[in-house]
């Protein structure tokens, strides 16, 4: 147990839509960072947030966005879904240290 | 760009016997981790590997780290059949970052 939750767990989505995915922290962590990971693929960095500011991004389209709050939860927002959107999407969080306590994630499914 | 490769990516094995999973990473990084995946579940933090040289072991498996090779590997003494899953190994680019790229993953499985 990492202390990381996120919801929904499952979700399934029409090509086009919008959805947001939602993840909390544990209290005390400013970093958080969102994965993508593909069946049978590992994952794959999608950005991170420090203190609600984007800090770093990977090779994802602009629509994909994200928010950070004050209080330790964050929002990852993906636009125009496409069928290649369909993956486990995974959030960690982290303080100073090195570890990063990763979430159960949310599956899912664009049709 | 940081390229990441663990080999073999899948992995049979008779319970009892020993293997080494191969992880190898294409620019210096300050350290390197191992995760590992039960089927549709998350990742759960094996070990952190920090320097030349170290090696962590935790029950059947340990973990090992040579920098200038750029290469770690996870070795599994004696599998079980509860050792099954895909384990992953992971870099940030360079220190200080969580921003992690992992390798493909090795999908392990012991057979009785």
């Amino acid at each position: 147990e990492t202390g990381v939750t996120q919801s929904p767990t499952h979700l399934i989505k029409t090509r086009g839509q919008q959805v947001t995915l939602r993840c909390s922290s544990q209290s005390g962590h400013n970093t958080v960072s969102w994965y993508q990971q593909a069946l049978g693929q590992g994952p794959q960095f999608i950005f991170q947030y420090y203190r609600e500011e984007e800090n770093g991004r990977g090779n994802f389209p602009p629509r994909f966005s994200g928010l950070q709050f004050p209080n330790y939860s964050s929002e990852l927002n993906v636009n125009a879904l496409e069928l290649d959107d369909s993956a486990l999407y995974l959030c960690a969080s982290s303080d100073t240290g090195l570890e990063q306590y990763f979430g159960p994630g949310t599956r899912l499914t664009v049709t | 760009e940081l390229k990441v490769e663990q080999n073999p990516l899948f992995l049979s094995m008779q319970e009892g016997k020993n293997y080494t999973i191969y992880c190898n990473y294409s620019t210096t990084s300050d350290r390197l981790y191992w995760y590992r995946q039960d089927p549709g579940k998350s990742l759960e933090s094996l070990f952190v590997l920090l320097s030349n040289g170290a090696v962590k072991q935790e029950g059947r498996l340990m973990a090992s780290l040579d920098t200038k090779a750029r290469l770690s590997t996870l070795h599994i003494t004696a599998a079980v059949h509860d050792l099954s899953a895909t384990y992953f190994c992971a870099v940030p680019p360079r220190a200080g970052s969580y921003q992690l790229t992992f390798g493909k993953g090795t999908k392990l499985s012991v057979i009785p």
